[in-house]
């Protein structure tokens, strides 16, 4: 059973348009972590949001995090191809392990 | 300071054939962690070590071990390889536990036939 559900799995839009992703689930976490994967790298941590309704930005990326801690979204406006990848959301409930979602992989097309 | 480091980048294995992945960092971080990624799937933790001397089982330990003999070093061995360990195999590190930032090697890929 995979806690944490990411969606779109795959998305390719042109640059300049907004998107948004979807990070969901049954489960309320203590944190929830977003990660960015570029081909053949690992994983780079973009954000940790803790509290319900947080949100945080960094530059062109909006996180949010659900009032219920349950869900989150990334919200990224203008997209560039610097944004292409694989993003990640893991979350974390109190002492278990850090669980990750199966992916949003992301195409800007110039 | 080259963070998290993995040896090798690839491998290519047959069924029953054993080896060793090579994972050091040099942060001093006393959390570390092994995760393999298999396609569409996410990222699942095979072991992990809380500090030297220390490990544990992840979700999918079958088949690996570990050892945590420095506080640098965590490699992970795979004994009598199979075709379901092929995957992107991935180690990290963290200062503190899990809820805090995880730094990532590059990977290793291996393919098991």
């Amino acid at each position: 059973t995979q806690l944490l559900e990411q969606s779109p799995q795959f998305l390719s839009i042109q640059e300049g348009e907004n998107l948004t992703v979807y990070c969901n689930s049954s489960s309320v976490f203590s944190s929830l972590q977003w990660y960015r994967q570029e081909p053949g790298e690992g994983p780079v941590l973009l954000v940790t949001v803790v509290t319900g309704g947080e949100v945080k930005k960094l530059k062109r990326l909006t996180f949010q995090f659900g009032d219920a801690r349950k869900d989150s979204s990334l919200h990224i406006t203008a997209a560039q191809p610097g944004d292409t990848g694989l993003y990640l959301c893991a979350g974390i409930k109190g002492n278990e392990k850090l669980t990750f979602g199966t992916g949003t992989r992301l195409t800007i097309i110039p | 300071n080259a963070g998290v480091t993995q040896t090798p980048k690839f491998r290519i294995l047959k069924i029953g054939q054993s080896m060793t992945l090579q994972c050091t960092q040099d942060m001093n971080h006393n959390y570390m962690y092994w995760y393999r990624q298999d396609p569409g799937m996410g990222l699942k933790l095979i072991y992990y070590s809380v500090g030297a001397g220390i490990t544990d089982k992840g979700e999918v330990p079958n088949g690996y071990n570990v050892s945590r003999s420095t506080t640098e070093d965590f490699p992970l061995r795979l004994e009598l390889a199979a075709p379901s360990q092929t995957s992107v195999y991935f180690c990290a590190s963290s200062y503190m536990g899990q809820g805090y930032e995880q730094y990532f090697g590059p990977g290793t890929r291996l393919t098991v036939t």
